[in-house]
């Protein structure tokens, strides 16, 4: 079965500070991974997806992820956080097209 | 590309009443999916349709949970004889494709409140 855990349900940064949202995976297979970011009352919208093309991946909004199969991690990243990046980010893993969440990460930006 | 459309967006009944979610995916996705998402936690898979083929409906939560895509376009969740603990955030995405390297687009979901 594939899993994902993310490792900190809270990260609180100041704005124009890096990012780094950390995500462990489970799988027997290289997986399909993706990151979703969800905002207070809405629904839930891709930043990047890895589908085994290229390690490094660059999604929206200056975030990119990295794969790394010896470490079984695909954290997310962003160089200089803004006040509008404060929401929830989640991990995921899609094992036959049916997504399978972490359990989140909320995200802070102070001023 | 007008997005996943979930109709209503809130909604409040009270326990023991049938409740119906409508999902319009984006036009030309042949897949649908609908999840669950309670307070504080990510959300769970309960099934999933290619065109109106139900693919995979063991993970509804229970028989009192059912759902329809009868001409492969819209598609309903029923929740029948609703509990306290159906409060949730229901939502629907869809996609082109086979789905597991294609990235699924969500609504901004039904918020299911029992009273």
């Amino acid at each position: 079965a594939q899993s994902v855990t993310q490792l900190d349900s809270h990260v609180s940064v100041s704005e124009g500070t890096p990012v780094l949202l950390r995500c462990n995976y489970s799988s027997s297979y290289s997986p399909s991974l993706f990151w979703y970011v969800q905002h207070p009352n809405k629904g839930l919208q891709l930043l990047l997806k890895y589908t085994s093309a290229a390690t490094l991946v660059k999604g929206i909004n200056g975030f990119e992820a990295e794969f790394k199969k010896s470490e079984t991690s695909f954290h997310l990243t962003k160089p200089s956080a803004h006040m509008s990046d404060a929401a929830e980010y989640f991990c995921v893993v899609s094992p036959a097209g049916q997504l399978t969440f972490g359990s989140g990460t909320q995200l802070t930006v102070l001023p | 590309d007008t997005g996943v459309s979930q109709d209503p967006r809130h909604k409040i009944t009270k326990r023991g009443q049938n409740v119906t979610f409508r999902c319009d995916p984006i036009s030309e996705h042949n897949r649908l999916y609908w999840y669950r998402q309670t307070l504080g936690q990510g959300p769970e898979f309960l099934t999933y349709f290619q065109n109106e083929a139900q693919l995979e409906k063991s993970r509804l939560l229970s028989d009192r949970f059912s759902a329809e895509r009868p001409k492969g376009s819209f598609s309903t969740l029923e929740i029948q004889r609703t509990e306290q603990g159906d409060s949730a955030m229901y939502l629907c995405a869809s996609s082109t494709g086979q789905g597991e390297t294609q990235p699924q687009h969500f609504g901004d979901g039904t918020r299911l409140s029992i009273l």
